[in-house]
């Protein structure tokens, strides 16, 4: 069973570039499978970001998309996230996932809080 | 983009009762599309059910999903502690997943 882990730094200051890096243990990148990032505001609900396949092929939130960029990285066995001019608003538990097929977020991250505040 | 709205926000039930949780989509979706999610508090989302009524691995036969058109449930047959969560449903379309707000399902 494959293993995600989220890693990043957890305070951004507004405006600035939020960074998250998710690596996979337990299983290659390289599978057909899509790997997405999930953001949770504190105390608040699920809100999907993005997904990225090993080929590059990507799809965004129609919300965010103006703002994230996803990309991976086979020869690390991860992949990231890059959210561009953030604010408090952005302030969530960031999650990677894993989607083996059939449209489903099967394996999860334990997920990283990320604040933005000066 | 399709919304899903839960019903209800909150569910107070006891132990060995049983709880339905309803997911109301704003548009036709594919059963092969729905799933739900159950969270415990400081933890990942944890996949229950996919394709409307499919458990995933290792998921307790008392719980179950089902469609009818645009209106999805998820049912807990018979509660157990373990049970007490915020649940999500989600859907899969146009190349994005969107989440249903929640139900919380409270101990009474």
């Amino acid at each position: 069973q494959v293993q995600l882990q989220e890693s990043g730094p957890g305070l951004v200051e507004p405006s600035g570039t939020l960074s998250l890096t998710c690596s996979v243990s337990g299983g290659s990148i390289s599978v057909d499978n899509w790997w997405s990032w999930v953001r949770q505001p504190p105390g608040k609900g699920l809100e999907w970001i993005g997904e990225i396949h090993h080929s590059g092929r990507t799809n965004y939130s129609p919300s965010l998309k103006s703002r994230v960029t996803i990309s991976v990285d086979k020869s690390k066995n991860q992949f990231s996230l890059k959210l561009r001019s953030v604010t408090a608003a952005d302030t969530a538990i960031y999650y990677c996932a894993d989607s083996t097929g059939g449209w489903k977020l099967d394996y999860w991250g334990q997920g990283t809080l990320v604040t933005v505040s000066s | 983009e399709i919304l899903l709205t839960q019903s209800p926000g909150t569910l107070s039930l006891s132990p060995g009762e049983r709880a339905t949780l309803s997911c109301r989509a704003s548009q036709s979706v594919s059963s092969s599309y729905l799933a739900w999610y159950q969270q415990k508090p400081g933890q990942a989302p944890r996949l229950l059910i996919y394709g409307a009524s499919n458990r995933a691995t290792g998921i307790p036969d008392r719980f179950s999903g089902s469609a009818s058109g645009t209106d999805f449930s998820l049912t807990i047959s018979r509660l157990e502690a373990e049970d007490f969560a915020v649940y999500y449903c989600q859907q899969y379309g146009t190349s994005l997943y969107t989440f249903g707000q929640g139900t919380k399902l409270e101990i009474k």
